[in-house]
């Protein structure tokens, strides 16, 4: 969805490097959330914002963090990346104002980590 | 606590045939269930939601799915495949009086339709 973008769509880096993944909706969405996804696994939340000030973990936030910096920008930060961190990356949205949670999501970032 | 499940990895089909895609679910309360497409390089997109009313749910591109609360089973359908259905599809679930981070996504599942 054209609406939900991620930078960058590939990334490859090494152990212990830090790591920062962007997200921006052009939705006008509350609602922002960072999946990832492993084969055989389907999508794990990772963290989750329902407003600018609201910051929740999700199933999986260990050696995870993120930031909210405006309504439209979500951005995870590996601060320590490991190799089990290797996986793709979604970001979605949103609206509370439809009120069951139908999530747009962008197409994905690819992290490798050597 | 609130699951889903997706048996099978991989479904193959011939194009023109129907499809079923299964999903089985576990909530505690009233179920919100959704299926998901992925296509190569791109992300999840929504296919249909029951939220409430008829069992039987019509989505995006000819897709459906029926609720059946006994089997708790909520599977994807399609009454002749396409070539361009193949692709990763995901079953979520979450319980209706839970909070809507608590999406559940399934493991997926693969639609191989062959020409």
């Amino acid at each position: 969805d054209a609406d939900v973008t991620q930078t960058p769509r590939n990334r490859i880096t090494k152990t212990g490097k830090r790591i920062m993944l962007e997200c921006s909706q052009t939705k006008g969405h509350d609602r922002m959330y960072w999946y990832r996804q492993d084969p055989g696994l389907g999508l794990r939340l990772i963290y989750y914002s329902f407003d600018v000030k609201d910051i929740n973990k999700g199933e999986i936030s260990d050696g995870y963090s993120v930031s909210r910096q405006a309504q439209a920008k979500f951005s995870l930060s590996l601060e320590s990346a490991i190799p089990n961190q290797t996986a793709l990356y979604f970001c979605a949205t949103s609206d509370r104002g439809q009120g069951i949670d139908e999530q747009f999501f962008g197409p994905g970032t690819r992290l490798t980590v050597l | 606590a609130q699951s889903v499940a997706q048996p099978e990895d991989q479904v193959n089909v011939a194009e023109g045939n129907p499809l079923t895609v299964k999903c089985t679910y576990s909530v505690s309360g009233n179920p919100y269930l959704f299926w998901y497409v992925q296509y190569p390089n791109r992300g999840l997109q929504f296919l249909l939601k029951y939220i409430t009313g008829d069992n039987l749910v019509k989505g995006s591109y000819g897709f459906e799915a029926e609720l059946n609360k006994s089997q708790t089973s909520f599977h994807l359908k399609k009454p002749s495949a396409l070539v361009s259905d193949s692709a990763l599809y995901f079953c979520a679930v979450r319980d209706a009086y839970s909070s809507a981070s608590k999406i559940i996504f399934g493991s997926g599942t693969r639609l191989s339709i062959r020409p």
